[in-house]
């Protein structure tokens, strides 16, 4: 079965500082994609990158940064120099063909707040 | 504008009193889900569609029906909402390329309370 946890609930930071949220993923599928989309206080979900398990690039966009580690099991997510605008509930979720190769499977999010 | 609608966005009713939400997509995709988001649970699936005609269960089905007759629709109905189903929900889509695993689409969600 799979499973994709954030052990983080909650995390705050001052503005300028550098965050990392982590998510560790279980599964029996050598095939499978890694997802993070953003909630902002608004409500709506954001999507923020699409990561396959036979890519172990980290991947750059701006302040944001993943590190995909299938030794351990995780893809965690890191914002550089954070910004008030940063503050969402963030959720790291699975596609894995076991349980369906569309659908999705989410950890509990990690609340991120970043004080100004 | 490409987009995922649902409606109603906002909703309080009373147990047992039947309802539906509906969502309605542009983008001609036809993989469509609903999910439901709780405190300390995350985003948790209730049906998908895979196309028109064809739905099945996610991880939370109970207590909830799902129909999709066009592609673009796919509505939720609660035959007898309980205080238990109040919650945040969402509906999304995607389209089905070869292999799956492609981005999902949300509308902007649906708060229910079952009073």
């Amino acid at each position: 079965a799979q499973k994709v946890t954030q052990a983080q609930t909650e995390i705050s930071v001052v503005e300028k500082e550098d965050v990392t949220l982590d998510c560790v993923y279980e599964t029996r599928d050598t095939t499978y994609y890694l997802f993070w989309y953003k909630q902002p206080p608004s409500g709506e979900l954001v999507f923020l990158i699409r990561r396959n398990s036979f890519d172990e690039q980290n991947e750059i966009s701006g302040r944001y940064s993943w590190n995909f580690q299938k030794s351990t099991s995780s893809f965690n997510f890191t914002i550089t120099a954070s910004q008030v605008v940063d503050s969402a509930v963030y959720f790291c979720a699975l596609s894995a063909r076991e349980t369906g190769a569309n659908n999705l499977f989410f950890g509990t999010g990690t609340r991120l707040t970043v004080i100004p | 504008e490409a987009q995922v609608t649902q409606n109603p966005r906002y909703l309080i009713t009373v147990t047992g009193k039947k309802l539906t939400v509906t969502c309605s997509q542009n983008m001609n995709h036809e993989y469509m889900s609903w999910y439901r988001q709780d405190p300390g649970l995350g985003l948790r699936q209730i049906y998908y569609s895979m196309n028109v005609e064809v739905t099945d269960k996610g991880d939370v089905p109970e207590g909830y029906k799902v129909s999709r007759k066009e592609k673009r629709n796919f509505p939720l109905i609660l035959e007898s909402p309980s205080p238990n189903q109040t919650s945040l929900y969402f509906c999304a889509s995607s389209p089905r390329l070869a292999g799956g695993y492609n981005e999902q689409f949300f509308g902007p969600g649906t708060r229910l309370t079952v009073l």
